[in-house]
């Protein structure tokens, strides 16, 4: 069974301290993996998957299948990057499989 | 381009009554998604509908059930309601259920709570 973790329910950062968010998942098979993020008051939207390889607003993830991982990064947190992040896994037709989600703060 | 919308915005039920939460998709969209969202907890997939018809479906009971339009609107009927169905239901389209095509746009969601 596909399955998505992310360890962190809450993860507190001051601006300007780089961010990491986990995100470990339980497939056999090639996942497509992606990071959603809702801020306050908005509605879910997608960040980034990793077949793209891109960087949006400063975040990256690399997809590491040896240890099964999808983390969330960037080197310089900002107060605008202050919300919910969901990591997701879809593999071909499937639909999204969600993990719990981590809030991120970020303190000025 | 108009985005996804979903009506109403917050529902109140009580136990055993039924529910009908509406979803209009994002223009040029023929594929919906349904989710339900628990607090403290991510998405989790309902069913999917393509073209009008079920294309998908996770593991919620038949009570919960769904229907598309000819225009790619999209219903989530929930029958006989429990307290555990109080959550944020959750709308996605997207433009067909191809993983190339299958980014999927969210709504801003309708809050039911069963009492």
């Amino acid at each position: 069974a596909q399955r998505v973790t992310q360890p962190e329910k809450l993860l507190s950062v001051f601006k300007g301290a780089p961010v990491e968010l986990k995100c470990n998942y339980s497939y056999s098979g090639s996942p497509e993996l992606f990071w959603y993020v809702q801020y306050s008051r908005q509605r879910l939207q997608l960040l980034l998957r990793h077949i793209s390889r891109e960087s949006i607003k400063g975040f990256t993830a690399d997809l590491n299948k040896g240890e099964t991982s999808f983390h969330l990064k960037k080197p310089f947190a900002q107060e605008e990057d202050s919300a919910m992040y969901y990591c997701a896994l879809r593999s071909g037709n499937t639909p999204l499989v969600f993990g719990k989600g981590t809030r991120l703060s970020v303190i000025a | 381009e108009t985005g996804v919308t979903q009506s109403p915005t917050h529902l109140i039920k009580t136990r055993g009554q039924q529910v009908t939460l509406r979803c209009s998709s994002q223009s040029g969209h023929n594929t919906v998604s349904w989710y339900q969202q628990a607090l403290g907890q991510g998405p989790q997939f309902i069913f999917q509908y393509y073209r009008e018809e079920e294309n998908g479906r996770g593991n919620f009971p038949p009570r919960f059930s769904g229907l598309q339009f000819p225009n790619y609107s999209s219903e989530l009927n929930v029958n006989a309601l429990e307290l555990d169905d109080s959550a944020l239901y959750l709308c996605a389209s997207s433009l067909s259920p191809s993983r190339a095509e299958n980014e999927q746009f969210f709504g801003p969601g309708t809050r039911l709570t069963v009492l």
